[in-house]
């Protein structure tokens, strides 16, 4: 079976710090990843993914996450924190076979100090 | 305009009743799936249907029943509420394909008293 781990429940960085939310994953075969961001009471919102193009991912918002086979890593970064980037982060994997069923980390809350 | 919408948004009700949650998506996907949110955050998989037809049933008590009467509308029903059944549950769909990614409403609260 597929599964990711988020390393770190949660992580605190300072307005215009680097943002580095932890994801490793395992799978037999090739993955496809995902990261979604939630805010305070709202659904999940696709942030990025990873489908086997290229390994270096650009989303929304200025994130982006870079797929290390030999790592089994999917890490998200961003350059500079901005307040409005505080939110729970999911990390996502999709199982093989012929169903599309979404496997997610136990999320990373980000908090963002002025 | 709304993708992926849920009604209700908030449910507040006793244990023992029966209570539905409905789900409707406009982007024209076949695959609509029904997410667990507990307490801690974790996200589980209940089930999924892919144009109308069941293809995910994760061990999930035979108290809760999915029903798709077309690929737009998959709503859930619960019967015998119990405790344990406070969650937030998420609605989805995807495009075709496992790169398909999956949109979300917006989620309906459940709390069982």
């Amino acid at each position: 079976a597929q599964s990711v781990t988020q390393l770190g429940s949660h992580v605190s960085v300072s307005e215009g710090a680097l943002v580095l939310l932890r994801c490793n994953y395992s799978s037999s075969v090739p993955p496809y990843l995902f990261w979604y961001v939630q805010y305070p009471n709202q659904g999940l919102q696709l942030l990025l993914k990873y489908t086997s193009a290229a390994t270096l991912v650009k989303g929304i918002n200025g994130f982006e996450a870079e797929f290390k086979k030999s790592e089994t890593s999917f890490h998200l970064t961003k350059p500079s924190a901005h307040m409005s980037d505080a939110a729970e982060y999911f990390c996502a994997v999709v199982s093989g076979g012929s169903n599309y069923k979404l496997t997610f980390g136990k999320g990373t809350l980000l908090t963002v100090n002025p | 305009d709304t993708a992926v919408s849920q009604t209700p948004k908030y449910l507040v009700t006793q244990m023992g009743n029966d209570k539905s949650i409905k789900c409707e998506q406009n982007l024209g996907h076949d695959t609509m799936y029904w997410y667990k949110q507990d307490s801690k955050k974790f996200l589980k998989i209940m089930f999924s249907y892919n144009n109308k037809e069941l293809i995910i049933n994760e061990t999930v008590p035979n108290r809760f029943s999915p029903k798709s009467p077309d690929k737009a509308h998959l709503n859930l029903h619960i019967n015998s509420l119990e405790l344990g059944d406070s969650a937030v549950y998420f609605c989805a769909s995807s495009l075709p394909g496992q790169g398909g990614e999956q949109y979300f409403g917006p989620g309906t609260r459940l709390t069982v008293t």
